[in-house]
C-alpha cells in the first residue's frame, strides 16, 4: 500500500500566517492527491482534488501543489475558522490512503 | 437536499456481526462511486471500502478484507456495510462518502455512526 506522510505532525499559527503542510507519497500518484480538512466532532470537509483543484466553496486563501510524490496544502493567510485538522488522501491505486493528519492550532 | 445519512452502529461483542447503511438524497446515487471511511477515537482517518456505480467493482482495506462487505441497492439509493467477525480494533465512527464529479477527492461525506466493539 502507498503510504502517505504528513509534515508537520502539529503547528502552532497566528491569524494571518502563512501555513504550509506537506504530503509525502511512499511512490508517484501522478495527481491523484486530495486535502481535506476536519473539525471536532465533523465529517471531512474537501478542499483541493486532484492535487491542485480548488473545491467549489472553498477560500481562495487555500491552495494544493505538487505531483508525483511531494504535494504541499498552503494557507496564504491563517483565519480563526481555519484552525482544525488536515488530511491528504491518494487515490493513484487500491487500497486507498490517508496521511497521518496536521493539527494546526493557535499560538 | 443533498445529504447521506448514516444509521446502524451501536455497541457489539467482539465477533458479532453489524450492518450499516448510508441513505442518498438529492443527487443520482446510481452514478457515483461510494465509500466507507471510518475513525478511530482520537486517531487520524482510515479508508474501509469502496464500491462502483453499477457495484460491478468493489475494493477494501487489507484490514477489513474478508470480514467487511460493501454492497448498494440503487433503487433504495442506499449504501450498506455488512461488518462480521467484528473485533475492537474495529471500534470507530463510520463516515459514507460520494465520490466527486469533477475529480478525486469525497465532496460529500455523511455525519458518521460510531461502531463500538466491546464485551
Amino acid at each position: 500500500a502507498i503510504q502517505l506522510t504528513q509534515s508537520p505532525s502539529s503547528l502552532s499559527a497566528s491569524v494571518g500566517d502563512r501555513v504550509t503542510i506537506t504530503c509525502r507519497a511512499s511512490q508517484g500518484i501522478s495527481s491523484a492527491l486530495a486535502w481535506y480538512q476536519q473539525k471536532p466532532g465533523k465529517a471531512p470537509k474537501l478542499l483541493i482534488y486532484d492535487a491542485s483543484s480548488l473545491e467549489s466553496g472553498v477560500p481562495s486563501r487555500f491552495s494544493g501543489s505538487g505531483s508525483g510524490t511531494d504535494f504541499t496544502l498552503t494557507i496564504s493567510s491563517l483565519q480563526p475558522e481555519d484552525f482544525a485538522t488536515y488530511y491528504c488522501q491518494q487515490f493513484n491505486n487500491y487500497p486507498l490512503t490517508f496521511g497521518g493528519g496536521t493539527k494546526v492550532e493557535i499560538k | 437536499q443533498v445529504q447521506l445519512v448514516e444509521s446502524g452502529g451501536g455497541v457489539v461483542q467482539p465477533g458479532r456481526s453489524l450492518r450499516l447503511s448510508c441513505a442518498a438524497s438529492g443527487f443520482t446515487f446510481s452514478s457515483y462511486g461510494m465509500h466507507w471511511v471510518r475513525q478511530a477515537p482520537g486517531k487520524g482517518l482510515e479508508w474501509v471500502a469502496v464500491i462502483s456505480y453499477d457495484g460491478s467493482n468493489k475494493y477494501y482495506a487489507d484490514s477489513v478484507k474478508g470480514r467487511f462487505t460493501i454492497s448498494r441497492d440503487n433503487s433504495k439509493n442506499t449504501l450498506y456495510l455488512q461488518m462480521n467477525s467484528l473485533r475492537a480494533e474495529d471500534t470507530a465512527v463510520y463516515y459514507c462518502a460520494k465520490d466527486g464529479a469533477g475529480g478525486d477527492g469525497y465532496n460529500l461525506w455523511g455525519q458518521g455512526t460510531l461502531v463500538t466493539v466491546s464485551s
